[in-house]
Parts: C-alpha cells; sequence; structure tokens
C-alpha cells in the first residue's frame, strides 16, 4: 500500500544538465500534480496531469520545462539545460478525483516525500 | 500574485496551549480550504479542511475558522503538542487550481 514515490530524492545537476524527475501515483490514483517550492517560499503549481494528457500547465515556465504521465509508468517532470535558479524540492501529489469535484468533496490529495534538486 | 498569504513566518508556543495559525486570501472564488504539515525532509501531508459553505470544522485537537468576509481562516489546534512542531501550508481551491501560502514554522516547547 505504498503511498506517492518520488525518486530520486536527492539530484545533483551541473549547469546545462538534464534533470528527470519520477512519480509513481498511489495505486488507483489517475491524476498527478507536479509543485515547486523554493527556499523560504510556499508551494507553486506547475502541472496537472491525467494519464498521457496535460490538464492545466499554466504553472510551468515555458521554457526549458516538460512534464508527461503516459499510459504506463511514472510522471516525469523533465527539465533542460537546468540553471541555479532551478535549485528547489519537487513535489508530485496525486488524487482519485480531479480537482474539479463538487461541493463537499475532500480537495485533499496525497503529496509524495519529494525531490531536492542542487544545480551546482 | 500571491493569492494566499500566510504573514506569519514562524509561531513558538508552550505545550498544552492553543496554537492559532491564520491564513488570508484575495480571491473570492475559492470555495474550498485546507490545511497541510509539512515535516522536514518529507512531503505535505493533508490535516484538516473546509468548504466555504460552513464556518467551521473539528477534527480531535484540531479546528479551522473560516470567515468569508474577511477572506480570512484560521487553524487552532488545542492542546498543542511538541510533535504538532512542523511547517504548516494553507491552501485554498477554485476547483480548478490550489494555491498555496508561503507555511507558517510552527515550535510546540515542551
Amino acid at each position: 500500500n505504498a503511498g506517492v514515490m518520488q525518486n530520486p530524492r536527492h539530484l545533483v545537476r551541473r549547469r546545462g544538465q538534464e534533470a528527470r524527475l519520477r512519480c509513481s501515483p498511489m495505486k488507483g490514483h489517475s491524476h498527478v500534480y507536479w509543485y515547486r517550492q523554493l527556499p523560504e517560499e510556499g508551494l507553486k503549481f506547475m502541472v496537472y496531469l491525467q494519464k498521457e494528457n496535460i490538464i492545466d500547465e499554466s504553472g510551468m515556465p515555458k521554457e526549458r520545462f516538460s512534464a508527461e504521465f503516459p499510459k504506463e509508468g511514472p510522471s516525469i517532470l523533465r527539465i533542460q539545460q537546468v540553471v541555479r535558479g532551478d535549485s528547489a524540492a519537487y513535489f508530485c501529489a496525486s488524487s482519485p478525483l480531479s480537482m474539479r469535484g463538487t461541493r463537499g468533496t475532500n480537495y485533499g490529495y496525497t503529496f509524495g516525500s519529494g525531490t531536492r534538486l542542487t544545480v551546482v | 500574485d500571491q493569492q494566499v498569504k500566510q504573514n506569519s513566518p514562524s509561531l513558538s508556543v508552550q505545550e498544552g496551549r492553543i496554537s492559532i495559525l491564520n491564513c488570508d486570501y484575495t480571491n473570492s472564488m475559492f470555495d474550498y480550504f485546507l490545511w497541510y504539515k509539512k515535516y522536514p525532509a518529507e512531503g505535505p501531508t493533508f490535516l484538516i479542511s473546509i468548504s466555504s459553505i460552513k464556518d467551521k470544522n473539528e477534527d480531535g485537537r484540531f479546528t479551522v475558522f473560516l470567515n468569508k468576509s474577511a477572506k480570512h481562516l484560521s487553524l487552532h489546534i488545542v492542546p498543542s503538542q511538541p510533535g504538532d512542531s512542523a511547517v504548516y501550508f494553507c491552501a485554498a481551491s477554485t476547483g480548478n487550481d490550489m494555491r498555496f501560502g508561503a507555511g507558517t514554522r510552527l515550535t510546540v516547547k515542551p
């Protein structure tokens, strides 16, 4: 009965390299959300995906960042040509329901432990 | 655009006393509000939520109050315990989006 699994827990990349962060949602969950937490800041929404579909990517930087959630396998957040400003904790969450639920729905979804990306 | 604000970065209380964490929001379209708790090196954990049609929701030692006219909510923890020491995030949702505050670090001293 594993929760949301993120790996790696820690990732160090040199400037210009690519970073790939993986997220396996809870069993039975088909909705995945990625958040970024910069130092001393709150959680910033990045992207919301369902299987094979990007539902809302309004929080994703327009360049270098991409996300996917294939039919099989984990969701991947990919950052190309990383820069120092990309250093942050990246959290994935999953839910069995869309946030677009009806009143009375508990919108609380389950977060993974995060991947801490450090760009050197 | 910071639609959810937690103006107190930290709060320290004595064990057994009440902890009150505050949160303000600006978007009147938010219809659901949540509190998450986060320990170091772990992901946030859902704690308690409240719908905009209510003004209070209680779960054990945790109570969330919502004042829609003031666009303000608060989390009360009573009695506070050392294990409650963590960062608490307030979140608000429209159903299409969820926004988080910057968090308040609560320290409960024995």
